[in-house]
C-alpha cells in the first residue's frame, strides 16, 4: 500500500536557524498538505497545497514558512528562523483530489528547537 | 466551518464493541464526516468517512443519523492495540481540515 513519508524522523536545530522538512506524497495524488502537533496538543492545520501554489493558509501559516514542491516528487516546509515554540511534529499529508477526499498522513518529523 | 464535539476519554475492555458519538450541529449541506485514529507520535491514520446513513469498511461502521447532527464510529471488538485518540472531522469543499481534541480510547485487558 502506497504511503506518504517524511524525512528526518527527528530533527534538532538552533533557535534562529533555518530548516526543511522533507515529504514525499503518494505518487498519484494532486493535493499536499503540512499539519503540526505541540507535545500534548491537537493537530493543527497549516498550509494546502495544489497546482504549484498554496491553496489555502491558516493563520499559524505566517512569513516564516515555506512550502514547495522541488520537483515531481517532495513537497517541503520550510521555516526560516526557528522559534523555540516551533518545536512539534510536523505532518505532511497527501490527498488524489481536494476539497472532502482522504487525507494520507505521514509518520511525521519531530522538530526540536533549543 | 462546522465544530465537533466528543467526549474527552472513554474506557472499554477487550472484545467490546465501542461506540463514539460526535456532535456537529450546524454541519452544512455539503459538508462529510471523516473520522480518524491517532497513536502517541504517529500521524493520524484514516478509518472511515461518509455522508448519511450508514458506512461500514473492514476496521469500523459509521452511522448518521437522518438529521445528520451526530454521528457514531462504531468499533467492534476492540483489542488493546485500539488504543488511541480517535478525531471526528466535518470536512466541506475547502481544503482546511479542523481537528478538535478527539476521544482518547483506553482498552483494558
Amino acid at each position: 500500500e502506497p504511503e506518504v513519508t517524511q524525512t528526518p524522523s527527528h530533527q534538532v536545530t538552533q533557535m534562529g536557524q533555518e530548516v526543511i522538512l522533507r515529504c514525499v506524497p503518494i505518487s498519484n495524488h494532486l493535493y499536499f498538505y503540512w499539519y503540526r502537533q505541540i507535545l500534548g496538543q491537537k493537530v493543527e492545520f497549516l498550509v494546502s497545497f495544489y497546482n504549484n501554489e498554496i491553496s489555502e493558509k491558516s493563520e499559524i501559516f505566517d512569513d516564516q514558512f515555506s512550502v514547495e514542491r522541488p520537483d515531481g516528487s517532495n513537497f517541503t516546509l520550510k521555516i526560516r528562523s526557528t522559534k523555540l515554540e516551533d518545536s512539534a511534529m510536523y505532518f505532511c499529508a497527501s490527498s488524489r483530489q481536494g476539497a472532502t477526499d482522504t487525507q494520507y498522513f505521514g509518520p511525521g518529523t519531530r522538530l526540536t528547537v533549543l | 466551518l462546522a465544530k465537533t464535539t466528543q467526549p474527552i476519554s472513554m474506557d472499554s475492555y477487550e472484545g467490546q464493541e465501542v461506540n463514539i458519538t460526535c456532535s456537529h450541529n450546524n454541519i452544512a449541506t455539503n459538508d462529510y464526516i471523516t473520522w480518524y485514529q491517532q497513536f502517541p507520535s504517529q500521524g493520524p491514520r484514516f478509518i472511515i468517512q461518509g455522508y448519511k446513513t450508514k458506512v461500514t469498511n473492514e476496521v469500523a461502521s459509521l452511522f448518521i443519523p437522518a438529521d445528520r447532527k451526530s454521528s457514531t464510529l462504531s468499533l467492534p471488538r476492540v483489542s488493546l492495540s485500539d488504543t488511541a485518540v480517535y478525531y471526528c472531522l466535518v470536512r466541506t469543499g475547502g481544503f482546511k481540515t479542523i481537528f478538535g481534541a478527539g476521544t482518547r480510547l483506553f482498552v483494558k485487558a
